[in-house]
């Protein structure tokens, strides 16, 4: 299984950057997904790392450090539609799953 | 494509009624899971199918809890009796395991439940 570990709450400013971070501990790593959720809405794909690195998509990157289990979003020229939780998601396929695992999310709050 | 449709979006129940959760896939995905969200505990996958077989369902709660998946393109979440401890959103999401793809996970609007 996995421990995946991420702030609960952030605020941020209109304009700004904000990076949120996750850490996991896992035995069979397979990827790790970045997944938007605005409130009252469906959870909404965001990005995918399974090398180490940077990826990025406009004003959205996400890193990864497999050796330390550790990623990150980050997030630029914040505007405030982006004020949503962040679920930080790793597969392991340890037993042969192909199942991601969510953790709890981080509620990101921009104001102006 | 009209993505992953879920029904019905709202329901509210007394508690002991049977209350059942309906999801149709994207077409073509070959995984379907059921998850649970709530404040307290966040986004719980409860059971997952593949090719139409449940693989897992570690995740559900306890025997009221039954979920089916007849052929591709439907599946039921089932809660007989229901209780208030419930009362969640539960999602129905597909992937597509294909080698190209990074399987993400495809959610339906969610189902909101509501046990008296």
């Amino acid at each position: 299984g996995q421990n995946i570990d991420q702030p609960t709450e952030m605020t941020a400013t209109e304009g700004a950057i904000v990076q949120i971070n996750c850490t996991y501990q896992t035995s069979g790593f397979n990827g790790l997904f970045w997944y938007q959720q605005h409130a009252g809405e469906a959870p909404t794909f965001l990005s995918y790392n399974v090398l180490d690195g940077l990826e990025e998509k406009g004003r959205f990157s996400s890193f990864l450090s497999r050796s330390k289990g550790y990623s990150y979003l980050l997030l630029k020229e914040l505007q405030m539609k982006d004020s949503a939780s962040y679920l930080c998601a790793v597969r392991d396929t340890t037993g042969g799953s192909y199942i991601p695992t969510f953790g709890r999310g981080t509620s990101l709050i921009v104001h102006p | 494509d009209a993505g992953v449709i879920q029904s019905p979006r709202h329901e509210v129940t007394e508690m002991g009624q049977e209350v059942t959760l309906r999801c149709k896939p994207i077409s073509g995905h070959d995984y379907l899971f059921w998850y649970r969200q709530t404040m307290m505990r966040g986004l719980e996958l409860l059971i997952y199918f593949n090719n139409n077989v449940p693989i897992d369902d570690s995740g559900m709660p306890e025997d009221r809890f039954s979920a089916k998946m007849p052929n591709a393109s439907f599946s039921t979440l089932k809660i007989q009796p229901s209780e208030p401890r419930d009362s969640a959103v539960y999602f129905c999401a597909s992937s597509n395991t294909g080698v190209r793809g990074t399987g993400e996970l495809f959610f339906g609007e969610g189902s909101r439940l509501t046990v008296l």
